[in-house]
């Protein structure tokens, strides 16, 4: 299943870096989403952008910056992470916001 | 935010047997769905529920939207090595709002 494309599958950087996530979705989908997902916690949503437009912002702290050039590609640009940031980063998409989700890989991110 | 509680949190089962696991709301949904997570892979959508006691299967396992609508059945039969995982829940109060996860069931099977 290619559905939903995540790159990199896995990440290690420093505080001090600053890193790029990519989704991708080839279901003609109309809105994206990142998670956050650390162990033994339910999913937390991050951003949702709908036609492109950022729809929701959940309290997120502004070292994680989206990015939705088109309907197709998401980014996560990551800059001065802490330590508690590593965790599995999903992103999934769908028809219109707000409908049935499909996720992809995950980028497992560990901040040093 | 909503939260939603799946139990059990774990279960170890042999091979062959049948699991059964449920997820409850303290609102309405009018939809749930059932996700399932393969180590270092990302959640699949396995059923998805739109109304009220409606129970709908796929291969071995059956997915109920409870009557209540504020919770929701996940059974799987005859379990097999395959089916090891998490096994997350989702629910949304209507149409254009938020979907909210469950924390997830982690399934072991032993052969």
């Amino acid at each position: 299943e290619t559905g939903v494309t995540q790159t990199p599958r896995h990440l290690v950087m420093g505080m001090t870096n600053k890193k790029s996530l990519k989704c991708e979705q080839h279901l003609g989908h109309n809105a994206m989403y990142w998670y956050k997902q650390s162990a033994k916690k339910p999913l937390e949503l991050m951003f949702v952008y709908n036609f492109k437009e950022q729809t929701e912002n959940n309290s997120v702290p502004s070292r994680f910056s989206p990015e939705c050039p088109n309907s197709s590609h998401l980014f996560l640009h990551l800059h001065t992470l802490q330590p508690e940031d590593s965790a599995l980063y999903l992103c999934a998409s769908s028809l219109t916001s707000q409908e049935t989700q499909y996720f992809g890989p995950g980028t497992r991110l560990l901040v040093l | 935010g909503q939260q939603l509680n799946q139990s059990p949190q774990s279960m170890f089962i042999q091979e062959g047997e049948d699991v059964s696991m449920n997820c409850t709301s303290s609102s309405i949904f009018n939809t749930w769905l059932w996700y399932k997570q393969d180590p270092g892979e990302g959640p699949v959508l396995l059923i998805a529920l739109y109304k009220a006691g409606e129970l709908t299967s796929n291969g071995r396992l059956t997915a109920q939207f409870g009557i209540t609508r504020k919770d929701s059945f996940l059974n799987i039969s005859a379990s097999i090595p395959s089916d090891v995982g998490i096994y997350f829940c989702a629910g949304q109060a209507n149409t254009g709002n938020q979907f909210y996860f469950g924390t997830g069931t982690s399934l072991t099977v032993i052969p």
